[in-house]
C-alpha cells in the first residue's frame, strides 16, 4: 500500500538557522512527490514537486527538497528560517499512473525569533 | 492563477441535516477532489472526479456522496450529517502533473 510518513509532529528552529522537515514514502513504481504549506485557517499552498530529473528541487519562498531514492525520502529544507515560515507542512506522493495524492500527517514548523 | 473557490468558510449544521459543500474551479481542470483534514491524520481523500459525471471513491467515502454535473463544479454531500463529520473540508483541482490547487477550506461543525 502507498503511504507517506512525516515522523515529527513539530519542528522547532531559531530564526536564521537551517531547517529540515522530514518525509519518507512507500510506493511501488515511480513516485511523484510534493510539499505543501498551510497557514492557519487556509487551504494548502504548493511549495515544490519532484517528478523526474535532478534530485534537488527548488521551490517557493526559498525552500528546497532532496529526493533520495535509496532512502525513499524527500526532506524539505531551507538554509535560513524566517518567523513567517511557521506553518503546517505536508508531504504528499502520487503514483505516476494515478490521479490521487496521498498525504502525510503533517509537521508543524515553529520558528522562534 | 488557478482559483478554487469553496462557497463557505464556516458552517454549523445540526445532526441529521443534509449538507452541501460547493467547490468551483476556473481553469478547466479535469480532476477534482474532496479531502477532509483532521489533526494528526493529515488529509484523507473522500471522493474524486476525473470528468463530468464521473466519480470514484477515495479512502473514506462512507456517509458522503458527490455530484459533478459541470466541469467546473464539484459538490460534496453529507446525506445525514453526524458529529463525527465535524472537520475541515478541502476541495482541490488538478491537471496532469501540475499538482493540486486547493480551495481555502470549509470548517464544518455538526452539533
Amino acid at each position: 500500500a502507498q503511504s507517506v510518513a512525516q515522523p515529527e509532529d513539530q519542528v522547532n528552529v531559531a530564526e536564521g538557522n537551517p531547517l529540515t522537515v522530514k518525509c519518507t514514502y512507500s510506493v511501488s513504481g515511480n513516485p511523484y512527490l510534493f510539499w505543501y504549506v498551510q497557514y492557519p485557517n487556509r487551504g494548502l499552498q504548493f511549495l515544490l514537486k519532484y517528478i523526474t530529473g535532478d534530485n534537488l528541487v527548488k521551490g517557493s519562498y526559498g525552500f528546497e527538497a532532496e529526493f533520495n531514492k535509496s532512502q525513499t525520502s524527500f526532506h524539505l529544507k531551507k538554509p535560513s528560517a524566517l518567523v513567517s515560515d511557521s506553518a503546517l507542512y505536508f508531504c504528499a506522493v502520487r503514483m505516476d499512473s494515478s490521479y490521487k495524492l496521498i498525504f502525510g500527517s503533517g509537521t508543524r514548523l515553529l520558528v522562534r525569533p | 492563477d488557478v482559483k478554487v473557490t469553496q462557497s463557505s468558510r464556516y458552517l454549523v449544521k445540526r445532526t441529521g441535516e443534509k449538507v452541501f459543500l460547493e467547490c468551483v474551479q476556473d481553469m478547466d481542470h479535469e480532476n477534482m477532489f474532496w479531502y477532509r483534514q483532521d489533526p494528526g491524520l493529515g488529509l484523507r481523500l473522500i471522493y474524486f472526479s476525473y470528468d463530468v459525471k464521473m466519480k470514484e471513491k477515495g479512502d473514506i467515502p462512507e456517509g458522503y456522496s458527490v455530484s459533478r454535473e459541470k466541469k467546473e463544479r464539484f459538490s460534496l454531500i453529507l446525506e445525514s450529517a453526524s458529529t463525527n463529520q465535524t472537520s475541515m473540508y478541502l476541495c482541490a483541482s488538478s491537471f496532469l502533473d501540475i499538482g493540486y490547487t486547493f480551495g481555502s477550506g470549509t470548517r464544518l461543525t455538526v452539533v
